[in-house]
């Protein structure tokens, strides 16, 4: 079946210290491949995602390159800011599946300390 | 402004008495989907609607209805909540491919005493 697995959370940062959130993923055939984000007390909004092998999705400043070889689609950047602050989701959608669901980890939450 | 707003944003009610929370999307999309989240399970989804009068049975649909009668409009309906009902329930919209951004609304906490 579908799944995808995260890094548990919380993970704690200062301010400019380098991110990697870890997403890994077990789908048949090739699925597209997404990050959201949930910011509290909102809904998720998708940060980046990658529709086939190789890909790189990018944006602000967050990055994920989509790893046939070893089923991952790991998040990470740079120099993180205290506005980074959110959990995290990493998710799939399995392209041979009528419903067009998103299959999703269960999150990380990210903390960045000033 | 693209938005999927839902309401109410948080309810607290008790087993049995019937509730709908309501879900509406500005965008013309056709698909239509409720995902319900709780702690170290990410999000599940309830039901999905490819278009009016269209839907169908996502991952865990007991103990749900939905309707779609109009396309812009998506209700999740508890016809007799229990408490392990109680979540944080999102509506999402996208266009009709499954490579698509999906909308979420701000989310429904919902707790069923």
């Amino acid at each position: 079946g579908n799944s995808v697995t995260q890094m548990e959370g919380p993970v704690t940062l200062s301010e400019e210290a380098f991110l990697t959130i870890n997403c890994t993923y077990t789908a048949t055939g090739y699925p597209s491949l997404f990050w959201y984000v949930q910011y509290p007390g909102e809904g998720l909004q998708l940060l980046l995602k990658a529709t086939k092998a190789d890909d790189k999705g990018s944006n602000k400043g967050f990055e994920a390159t989509y790893r046939k070889e070893t089923t991952s689609f790991h998040l990470e950047k740079g120099s993180v800011q205290v506005s980074d602050s959110a959990v995290y989701f990493c998710a799939l959608s399995p392209l041979m599946d009528s419903s067009y669901k998103l299959i999703f980890g269960s999150g990380t939450r990210l903390l960045v300390r000033p | 402004e693209a938005q999927v707003t839902q309401n109410p944003r948080y309810l607290i009610t008790v087993t049995g008495k019937k509730l709908t929370v309501t879900c509406s999307q500005n965008m013309n999309h056709e698909y239509m989907s409720w995902y319900r989240q709780d702690p170290g399970l990410g999000l599940r989804q309830i039901y999905y609607s490819m278009n009016v009068e269209v839907t169908d049975k996502g991952d865990v649909p007991e103990g749900y209805k939905v309707s779609r009668k109009e396309k812009r409009n998506f209700p999740l309906i508890l016809e007799s909540p229990s408490p392990n009902q109680t979540s944080l329930y999102f509506c999402a919209s996208h266009e009709d491919s499954p490579n698509t951004e999906a909308f979420f609304g701000q989310g429904t906490r919902l707790t069923v005493v």
